[in-house]
């Protein structure tokens, strides 16, 4: 079974400039959560996915927004970049269906460095 | 607020020597508490998940144990290969909280 995929793997931005990054998620699983990882924050959680619709979100600003597909692929979109926003995004799939009791997996995470 | 802390934040093992890892936890109310392992570059791998109070699971060298207030991730004989950071995460029982992750405790095995 394939695991979580995530593109690109490394970025490169500057201030300014606004960024998608792509998440495809395990076949089968319909639920795609992202986070930010930072060395100071650690993992915070940004917002979860399923069935295309946002069912959750985390405290960051509007600049964060996500959607997801038909096919569960999930997209996150970060606008008017700020050099904060450098970290590594992870996304993490799951069922779904456990309330946030099942496993996530997670991808290899993207890399966004902002100059 | 619910807040998850891992100590230490660092530890440095000979090859051999075991030790623990510390997670404490204040959250309303627990719905599960997950250990993941991360490697330099990677994505946080799933180790265990535990429930309530007095639950114990292992997996090779590795058994994670929960009370009340705080889990414990103990390596027995560890190996080189053991060495990534270990980041423990729990669900809140309130409303439709998301994963809550401590900072991790970094694990170096020497030979």
């Amino acid at each position: 079974k394939a695991g979580v995929t995530q593109t690109p793997r490394y970025l490169i931005k500057t201030r300014g400039q606004q960024v998608t990054l792509s998440c495809s998620p395990i076949s089968g699983h319909r639920s795609v959560s992202w986070y930010q990882q930072t060395p100071g924050q650690g993992l915070q959680f940004l917002f979860e996915y399923f069935s295309e619709t946002q069912r959750n979100k985390g405290n960051f600003p509007g600049r964060f927004s996500g959607r997801q597909f038909s096919n569960s692929r999930s997209e996150m979109n970060v606008s008017t970049l700020e050099l904060g926003d450098s970290a590594l995004y992870l996304c993490a799939s799951s069922t779904g269906l456990a309330g946030g009791l099942d496993t996530q997996y997670f991808g290899p995470g993207t890399r966004l460095t902002v100059l | 607020e619910d807040q998850v802390t891992q100590s230490p934040e660092a530890l440095r093992l000979q090859e051999g020597e075991s030790s623990s890892l510390n997670c404490s936890y204040t959250v309303s109310g627990l719905r599960g508490l997950f250990w993941y392992r991360q490697d330099p570059g990677k994505g946080p791998e799933f180790l265990f998940t535990l429930y309530s109070a007095g639950e114990e699971k292992e997996k090779e060298r590795l058994k994670a144990t929960l009370t009340k207030k705080e889990s414990f991730l103990h390596i027995t004989a560890p190996k080189p290969e053991d060495s990534a950071t270990y980041l423990c995460a729990v669900l809140p029982f309130s409303g439709n909280t998301p994963l809550v992750f401590g900072k991790g405790t970094r694990l170096s095995v020497i030979a």
